[in-house]
């Protein structure tokens, strides 16, 4: 069964800082890979994809992330946060052969310190 | 291009009422599926559909109900309202393993 890990509920950076938010995922088959962005009262917002291209996927507003087959991980990361990346951001894996169910994590909420 | 449209946006219910939240999608999606987003909890699955006429129960279905009569609309029907189903909603379609595109969510008390 395919299952996510988002690490951490929350997580608090000073601006300027980098950005780290971790996700483990559990698939018996080469998994596609999403980030989502949801500011308050806000739809959820596609960050980036993985899709088994490049295992180093660059999205929008200078997030990355990096999938590790070995580590089973997609963790996210920007180099310097900005006070508009205070958010709620969630991992999840696309559904596999035979099913149609995405999978989502938890959730983090990001917390841009001035 | 409009994406996902949801309405409403924000909707008041006494216990007991009947109500449909409506879902459009402009992009010919053969996917589509209503969460529900509690704090803690995420988004939780509560049905989905593959296709006109299709549809599934995800892993909340209790007290709703849907129908996929074209490509375009999915709605969510609660059947008779209850104050556990306080919730935001989000409607979102994607083809098959691409990313869902997520509407802005409808905000439903029940009181």
């Amino acid at each position: 069964a395919q299952s996510v890990t988002q690490l951490d509920s929350h997580v608090s950076v000073s601006e300027g800082t980098p950005v780290l938010l971790r996700c483990n995922y559990s698939s018996s088959y080469s998994p596609s890979l999403f980030w989502y962005v949801q500011h308050p009262n806000k739809g959820l917002q596609l960050l980036l994809k993985y899709t088994s291209a490049a295992t180093l996927v660059k999205g929008i507003n200078g997030f990355e992330a990096e999938f590790k087959k070995s580590e089973t991980s997609f963790h996210l990361t920007k180099p310097s946060a900005h006070m508009s990346d205070a958010a709620e951001y969630f991992c999840v894996v696309s559904p596999t052969s035979g099913t149609y169910k995405y999978i989502f994590g938890t959730g983090t909420r990001l917390k841009v310190l001035a | 291009n409009a994406g996902v449209t949801q309405t409403p946006k924000f909707q008041v219910l006494k216990t007991g009422q009947s109500m449909t939240l409506q879902c459009a999608q402009d992009m010919n999606h053969e996917y589509m599926s209503w969460y529900r987003q509690d704090p803690g909890m995420g988004l939780r699955l509560i049905h989905y559909s593959v296709g006109a006429g299709i549809t599934d129960q995800g892993e909340v279905p209790n007290g709703y109900n849907v129908s996929r009569s074209t490509t375009e609309d999915f709605p969510l029907r609660l059947l008779s309202a209850a104050p556990s189903q306080t919730s935001v909603y989000f409607c979102a379609s994607s083809y098959k393993n691409q990313p869902q595109h997520f509407g802005d969510g409808t905000r439903l008390s029940i009181l």
